[in-house]
């Protein structure tokens, strides 16, 4: 079945570090990708996604390409912010007939220290 | 517009009592899903509606049950809390198709003593 792997956390970084969280994916068919994200407290909230190869996914400062080639799917920032600490959740989407089905990873937690 | 709409937001049961936990959404959305998320395995699926009427399983089904009457509600009760469905529970909704947004609840913390 499809599946999710995320690298590990928790990951502390310094503001206006470079971020990067790796998403690799196994899939059957062509899903669409994509990374939510957790503040605390909250429910989870689409940061950006992408619907085919080679697609770029780009929101808030953050950026992630569909590569099929290496079925990877990384989200990067270039400057991250104390305000960007929570939970990243890489996820796949498909469909089957009438349902659509998301497929999470275990979540990487981000902590940003001023 | 109030999107997905939970509740409770806490709950504490004793083994063995039931309960349900309510999800309602305003968008209109076909698909309607349930989740829980555990430390280090992200959110598991547990039931799904592709609209009213109709539900299915997901992939950690056992201990609850879902249904549909209508297009907006979608509760999921538990039948005999144990302390394993100690978690929290997360309600979405979207339309169907493969690269549409989910849109999530605010969450259930349930804990079973």
């Amino acid at each position: 079945g499809d599946s999710v792997t995320q690298m590990e956390g928790p990951v502390t970084l310094s503001e206006e570090a470079f971020l990067t969280i790796n998403c690799t994916y196994t899939a059957t068919g062509y899903p669409s990708l994509f990374w939510y994200v957790q503040y605390p407290g909250e429910g989870l909230q689409l940061l950006l996604k992408a619907t085919k190869a080679d697609d770029k996914g780009s929101n808030k400062g953050f950026e992630a390409t569909y590569r099929k080639e290496t079925t990877s799917f990384h989200l990067e920032k270039g400057s991250v912010q104390v305000s960007d600490s929570a939970v990243y959740f890489c996820a796949l989407g498909e469909s089957s007939g009438s349902a659509r089905q998301l497929t999470f990873g275990s979540g990487t937690q981000l902590t940003v220290l001023p | 517009n109030a999107g997905v709409t939970q509740t409770p937001k806490f709950q504490v049961l004793k083994t063995g009592q039931s309960m349900t936990l309510q999800c309602a959404q305003d968008m209109n959305h076909e698909y309607m899903s349930w989740y829980r998320q555990d430390p280090g395995m992200g959110l598991r699926l547990i039931h799904y509606s592709v609209g009213a009427g109709i539900t299915d399983q997901g992939e950690v089904p056992n201990g609850y049950n879902v249904s549909r009457s209508t297009t907006e509600d979608f509760p999921l009760r538990l039948l005999s809390a144990a302390p394993s469905q100690t978690s929290v529970y997360f309600c979405a909704s979207s339309y169907s198709g493969r690269d549409t947004e989910a849109f999530f609840g605010q969450g259930t913390r349930l804990t079973v003593v």
